[in-house]
């Protein structure tokens, strides 16, 4: 049971729009930077959104992320068929210890 | 161009120990922490804890306390993970991302567990 809470699939016709909600609570999301990551298969992570929606030299603007309390979002645009992956959302936690959580995953899948 | 390379998979026993090493070049080592995260099979990710490369100072997520040990050798710009008393559930892709924003991480190894 993963921290942050993601749907476990979204699907679009490529060219189409998708967002991934992230929720989690006030010792997390609620006051810290969310992160967001691309799995492809078969490969690491990769850093796609940070600081809730900053986004790292080289990752195309179709990437967006925004938080509003306790939950954040990320949208991706103009669906591509190489887009189809496993997004993980992530917050440092400060309850206690500060660690990181993570969410479960939203498979993307382009029809 | 900063690169994170991960040693190479490892099968160990239950109850044995492992040391995965994460080899950083590209950038100046002791500037920023390294963190490292597993992936079980078919399952999302987990936070083991994280590594002040310029100290060595190291914090661990509460469900490894005992069993986990972070590292570093800044001559050779290397972190190290080391995970014991491994059990079946061990089981995963060991991944090393450098800083608090996760921003490059290493290939991963396979760390298998099993008699």
């Amino acid at each position: 049971q993963s921290v942050l809470t993601q749907p476990p699939s979204v699907s679009a016709a490529p060219g189409q729009r998708v967002t991934i909600s992230c929720s989690g609570n006030s010792s997390n999301i609620g006051n810290n930077y969310v992160s967001w990551y691309q799995q492809l298969p078969g490969t690491a992570p990769k850093l796609l959104i940070y600081d809730n929606s900053k986004r790292p030299s080289g990752i195309p603007d179709r990437f967006s992320g925004s938080k509003s309390g306790t939950s954040a979002t990320l949208g991706i645009t103009g669906l591509q068929t190489g887009d189809e992956a496993d997004y993980y959302c992530g917050a440092w936690d400060t309850t206690q210890n500060s660690h990181v959580v993570f969410g479960g995953g939203t498979k993307v899948t382009v029809l | 161009q900063v690169h994170l390379v991960q040693s190479g998979a490892e099968v160990k026993k239950p109850g044995a120990s492992v040391k995965v090493s994460c080899k950083a070049s590209g950038y100046t080592f002791t500037t920023f922490d390294i963190n490292w995260v597993r992936q079980a099979p078919g399952q999302g990710l987990e936070w083991l804890g994280w590594m002040n490369a310029y100290s060595g100072n190291a914090g661990y997520a509460q469900k490894f306390q005992g069993r986990v040990t972070m590292t570093r050798d800044t001559s050779i710009t290397t972190a190290y993970l080391q995970l014991s008393s491994l059990r079946s559930e061990d089981t995963a892709i060991y991944f090393c991302t450098r800083s608090r924003r996760f921003d490059y991480w290493g290939q991963g190894t396979l760390v298998t567990v099993s008699s």
